[in-house]
């Protein structure tokens, strides 16, 4: 089976721009999460998708929005850019959310503000 | 808000001793992950832990999970330099919604 794919793998976008990231879950998994790693605040979740519902969302401001597909495929966007939001966006995938199975995490999309 | 921490935040330790990463946690959960990172990399799955008592074992690592007091342990026996990663441990809050712990960047040497 093939893993979770994120693409673009690297971004660097200018403040004030806007930015949208993909990720295509392991195929059966059907919800999909996404963090921001960065070296100061850590791995922080951002919001989790189910059968194209958001289920769970973080403390992050309105600027960051994500939707779900009917084929599970994932999209986040985050407009009005800001140099804080220079960090690694990791997307994750588990076949129904609260399983005892693991999260599978993507290589992530690298994304600089400048 | 539940809170996770780790420590310690790094080690660095010879080949061959043994040395173990504590993950504590502020409120009940039914899943504790452990994930590895290699630098540039994404997470790595290495344990799941659901219940008070388990334990798993994958070669020189080892989990464990006390869910009474809220803490998780990872021990690492005869350290190689293979070894060398950051170490997350993360608390299911609901959901597949995880807060992480800091982190334990541990390098091995010779």
């Amino acid at each position: 089976k093939a893993g979770v794919t994120q693409t673009p793998r690297y971004l660097i976008k200018t403040r004030g721009q806007q930015v949208t990231l993909s990720c295509s879950p392991i195929s059966g998994h059907r919800s999909v999460s996404w963090y921001q790693q960065t070296p100061g605040q850590g791995l922080q979740f951002l919001f989790e998708y189910f059968s194209e519902t958001q289920r769970n969302k973080g403390n992050f401001p309105g600027r960051f929005s994500g939707r779900q597909f009917s084929n599970s495929r994932s999209e986040m966007n985050v407009s009005t850019l800001e140099l804080g939001d220079s960090a690694l966006y990791l997307c994750a995938s588990s076949e129904e959310g609260s399983s005892p199975l693991p999260l599978h995490f993507g290589n992530g999309t690298r994304l600089t503000v400048t | 808000e539940l809170k996770v921490e780790q420590n310690p935040l790094f080690l660095s330790m010879q080949e061959g001793k043994n040395y173990t990463i504590y993950c504590n946690y502020s409120t009940t959960s039914d899943r504790l992950y452990w994930y590895r990172q290699d630098p540039g990399k994404s997470l790595e799955s290495l344990f799941v832990l659901l219940s008070n008592g388990a334990v798993k074992q994958e070669g020189r690592l080892m989990a464990s999970l006390d869910t009474k007091a809220r803490l998780s342990t990872l021990h690492i026996t005869a350290a190689v330099h293979d070894l060398s990663a950051t170490y997350f441990c993360a608390v299911a809050l609901r959901a597949d919604k995880l807060i992480f712990g800091t982190g334990t960047r541990l390098q091995v040497f010779p």
